[in-house]
């Protein structure tokens, strides 16, 4: 159980376009999911807190107006990442809570983006 | 969230026990343990958590010492699939209807050897 679906897994674009990235939870219900970015040999860093129903969390230094996140159900989180340049080529991860107090995250595969 | 404190890379033979330790002094009553892998371009796997007992899954063991202020999870049997780093994280449980989010240090590099 707790399986996270992340898609794409790999994407590549060219400079200017926007991408779309979908992450869902398949066999539980997921009111809070979390967004992070992964440089190589670097460890995940958090981006923003996805919030169903409401708007997300952003950590500092993350642009709100860059990485559009989108929370419509308790299974389905989306992060479209808006006019992409090179610099934002990076390895992708959500995840997403099992509701619980102590529960763990449980995390997709990862969507390696690569901009031209 | 406490900080945690772990060796950057450890070496194991395949086939024996691996032990990574994993240091939380600043850790507060109320914050899990929490272990996760992550193998080289995948996202991370949880593995296992627990709060002051010592806690066995199918995949590892977890030791938690009586103060709290450090842990080791325990790979009895390690393969070379078990290459991967591995990340201690501790985290408030969350409140009703509250979250707690997942913040990563820079974890332990295993390498298991044949």
């Amino acid at each position: 159980g707790a399986v996270v679906s992340q898609h794409p897994s790999w994407v590549i674009c060219k400079s200017g376009t926007s991408v779309k990235i979908e992450c869902r939870s398949l066999d539980f219900q997921a009111t809070t999911m979390f967004w992070y970015r992964q440089f190589p040999k670097q460890s995940l860093m958090l981006m923003a807190t996805s919030n169903e129903g409401s708007k997300a969390t952003y950590e500092q230094g993350v642009e709100k107006d860059k990485f559009l996140i989108n929370h419509a159900s308790l299974t389905l989180s989306t992060l479209t990442v808006t006019s992409a340049h090179p610099e934002d080529s990076s390895f992708y991860i959500c995840s997403a809570r099992v509701y619980g107090r102590d529960q763990p995250q449980h995390f997709g595969d990862g969507t390696r983006l690569s901009i031209l | 969230d406490a900080k945690t404190t772990q060796p950057p890379s450890m070496d194991c033979a395949e086939g024996r026990a691996a032990n990574l330790p994993c240091n939380h002094s600043t850790i507060s009553g109320n914050e899990y343990v929490y272990w996760y892998r992550q193998i080289h371009s995948q996202g991370p796997q949880y593995i296992i958590h627990g709060l002051k007992n010592n806690e066995t899954n199918e995949m590892a063991s977890l030791i938690i010492t009586e103060d709290r202020k450090s842990s080791t999870l325990i790979l009895p049997h390690a393969t070379l699939r078990d290459t991967a780093v591995y990340y201690c994280i501790v985290r408030a449980r969350g409140g009703s209807g509250g979250y707690q989010k997942v913040t990563f240090g820079t974890g332990t590099k295993l390498q298991v050897i044949p």
